[in-house]
């Protein structure tokens, strides 16, 4: 039974990086699919960030391009992001997720969540 | 980025009830569609894939249908656990836009 786990500060400044970690536990992260952060905010709702496959293909949302990276780390099973000059806009509840295999593409669908980390922008 | 808007944003029913759901997308995405059920303070869970193609382990009182551009989600015999906010996402392109859900409550 996969399991996802989110981990990293909740609270940043505006202007800060963003940095979280997802470990994966009970499947391994080579094997096929694609792995994604999305976020939800009562703003903006569920908002797909972007996508990483091993060995290193990245997708990322269009608006979010330019500040966005997501890398996998084979060695800890886990995968990151990292999301530069965040503003309170960036305040939101972070998942991480896996795409369905054979089924899935970069932007899903995703049929394994993690529990979520809140992260709040604030001075 | 494709616009997803689902109908209605809430929707009243009682256990037993069949309900539908409608979820539109401003172009075509042909059956790159998922349904995910979120209930409060839980992850999104996968209910239906490709528009119409139920999710292992999801009960099959759950179905979905459409292509292009309109798609419906339909529950059958509600029960008390089917109570939650609903979301539709198209992974056509690469927005990956959810729509904005549709809240499920008890009549």
């Amino acid at each position: 039974q996969v399991q996802l786990q989110e981990s990293g500060p909740g609270l940043l400044k505006p202007s800060e990086t963003l940095s979280l970690n997802c470990a994966v536990s009970g499947y391994s992260i080579i094997s096929g699919n694609y792995w994604g952060w999305i976020r939800q905010s009562p703003g903006k709702g569920l908002e797909w960030i972007g996508s990483v496959f091993h060995p290193g293909s990245t997708y990322y949302k269009s608006s979010l391009k330019s500040r966005v990276s997501i890398s996998v780390d084979t060695s800890k099973n886990q995968f990151s992001l990292k999301l530069t000059s965040v503003t309170a806009a960036d305040t939101a509840l972070y998942y991480c997720a896996r795409t369905l295999l054979y089924f899935g593409e970069p932007t899903g669908p995703f049929d394994s969540w993690g529990q979520g980390t809140l992260v709040t922008v604030s001075s | 980025d494709v616009q997803m808007t689902q109908s209605p944003s809430t929707l009243y029913a009682s256990v037993g009830d069949t309900v539908t759901i409608t979820c539109r997308a401003s172009q075509s995405i042909t059956n790159w569609l998922a349904w995910y059920r979120q209930k409060p303070g839980k992850a999104p869970n996968l209910l239906i894939y490709t528009a119409s193609n139920l999710q292992s382990g999801v009960p099959s009182r759950f179905s979905g249908s459409g292509f292009g551009t309109e798609f419906t989600l339909t529950i059958s015999s509600l029960q008390p656990d089917d109570f939650a906010t609903y979301y539709c996402q198209q992974y056509n392109t690469n927005s990956g836009t959810f729509g904005q859900g549709t809240k499920l409550e008890i009549k």
